[in-house]
């Protein structure tokens, strides 16, 4: 079993829609990423949370550390959102990051 | 504050070349990590560095691959008798100097390694 399990793998959504990509993780972290990756293969961060609750514009993430788990959402989804959204997780007592395998999504005009 | 920059963005390497790879990291920075992401899977961690310092490589092949970020000048990720395996994206991401752990990495646009 991945450290880092993300669901669902890929996402089809249409223009408007609220979109959740959800992370759990099986050790003890110190700090959860979260990652986007355009079809160009660059990747830019997102948000980096140790707790609670974060927002950036359309974007939120949720973590819940007694759960292991995090959750992406996106608000009114526009086609330029489609990208590979990736959780990586840092565990305590390490500086490397763990990183799910990604969860494609694609929001339809 | 330009970001972090890598280069090249692709090299083309047939079997048996080495190839070297660069990165430098955003201002002020001291802390580089090197990733890789092969075809088809997600990214996965090679070596944390610091200047002169190497610090975590426990995600590194234990040959043909050397990393190194001097005092002076960019990280070089090197490999050295490319095989066709090695063909993948490779990422750097940087962080600045701080005593918490919970600092963000900043990642660069990658080299897209492929071997012929």
């Amino acid at each position: 079993k991945n450290e880092v399990e993300q669901s669902p793998q890929n996402l089809t959504a249409q223009e408007g829609e609220f979109i959740t990509i959800n992370c759990s993780y099986s050790v003890g972290i110190s700090a959860l990423h979260w990652l986007q990756q355009h079809p160009g293969g660059g990747i830019v961060s997102l948000f980096m949370l140790s707790s609670g609750k974060k927002k950036h514009g359309r974007l939120i993430a949720t973590i819940n550390i007694q759960e292991k788990h995090s959750s992406l959402h996106i608000t009114a989804s526009h086609p330029r959102d489609s990208a590979v959204y990736i959780c990586a997780v840092r565990s305590r007592g390490s500086e490397k990051l763990v990183f799910g395998k990604g969860t494609k999504l694609t929001v339809n005009p | 504050n330009a970001g972090v920059m890598q280069n090249p963005r692709h090299l083309v390497r047939r079997r048996g070349q080495e190839a070297r790879l660069r990165c430098s990291p955003m201002k002020g920075h001291s802390h580089v990590y090197w990733y890789r992401q092969l075809p088809e899977e997600g990214l996965k961690f090679m070596v944390y560095l610091q200047k002169e310092n190497i610090i975590d490589e426990s995600g590194m092949p234990k040959e043909r691959f050397s990393a190194e970020f001097p005092k002076e000048g960019p990280s070089i990720l090197r490999i050295q008798q490319v095989v066709r395996g090695d063909s993948a994206a490779y990422f750097c991401a940087s962080s600045p100097p701080s005593a918490g752990r919970t600092d963000t990495q900043y990642f660069g646009p990658g080299t897209r390694l492929t071997v012929l």
